[in-house]
């Protein structure tokens, strides 16, 4: 079954403790992306990534790192997670993120992280 | 900079009315519209999406959005309305990156109630 794994999906820790939340998707898409949800905000993208080793800021990026070693594989680290970083997380990947006829984002279900 | 605005945060409906979602975007050049849905605990899901064409679109589950330029909106529409449509609802907009786009900016989201 095709679909975008994110772990943990609920996580509660404490300020300045490091945590990752890991994104891995069976799709061989190349694009990949990381946003948060907030209320009344919407989705906000954090990082994204074009394809392995490529990765970019979105619109939130601080406070957060990524990494894209394999294809499958994105995972969103919180060096230092502040509270302020309690949030909806979703991963999402797209194959050919960026040409006319595809574009589609597949989501993961989400990883809800509460920072004390 | 591209902009969603859902004026509508929350909206009821009785089981079988019709609907309508609104949805406005700013941006310069032809925009990448998409309509997804979020139910309770899951991620997104792609119902439609508009790249270039026939202005009216159809979608899964019924559901159709119109394009129309001149008034830059999106809205999204369902004749009658099941129970099972009871979700959150995301207008999006593709931000162009070249030839492509690289991101999805998102509203900040429609909560569909249905009474019965």
């Amino acid at each position: 079954e095709a679909q975008v794994t994110q772990n943990p999906r609920y996580l509660i820790t404490v300020t300045g403790k490091k945590l990752t939340v890991t994104c891995s998707q069976n799709m061989n898409h190349e694009y990949m992306s990381w946003y948060r949800q907030d209320p009344g905000l919407g989705l906000r993208q954090i990082y994204y990534s074009m394809n392995v080793e490529v990765t970019d800021k979105g619109d939130v990026p601080e406070g957060y790192k990524v990494s894209r070693k394999e294809k499958r594989n994105f995972p969103l680290i919180l060096e230092s997670p502040s509270p302020n970083q309690t949030s909806l997380y979703f991963c999402a990947s797209s194959r050919e993120f960026g040409q006319e006829r595809t574009g589609e984002l597949f989501f993961g279900e989400g990883s809800r992280l509460t920072v004390l | 900079a591209q902009s969603v605005t859902q004026p509508d945060i929350h909206i009821t409906v009785s089981e079988g009315a019709s609907l309508e979602l609104r949805c406005n975007y700013s941006y310069g050049a032809t925009p990448y519209l998409f309509w997804y849905v979020q139910s309770p605990g899951q991620g997104l899901q792609l119902l439609l999406k508009y790249f270039s064409g026939d202005t009216l679109v159809q979608g899964i589950k019924g559901f159709e959005a119109e394009f129309k330029r001149s008034q830059s909106s999106f809205n999204l529409r369902k004749p009658s309305v099941h129970w099972s449509d009871a979700a959150e609802y995301f207008c999006a907009v593709g931000a162009p990156r070249g030839g492509g786009y690289n991101k999805l900016i998102f509203g900040a989201g429609t909560r569909l109630a249905v009474h019965p």
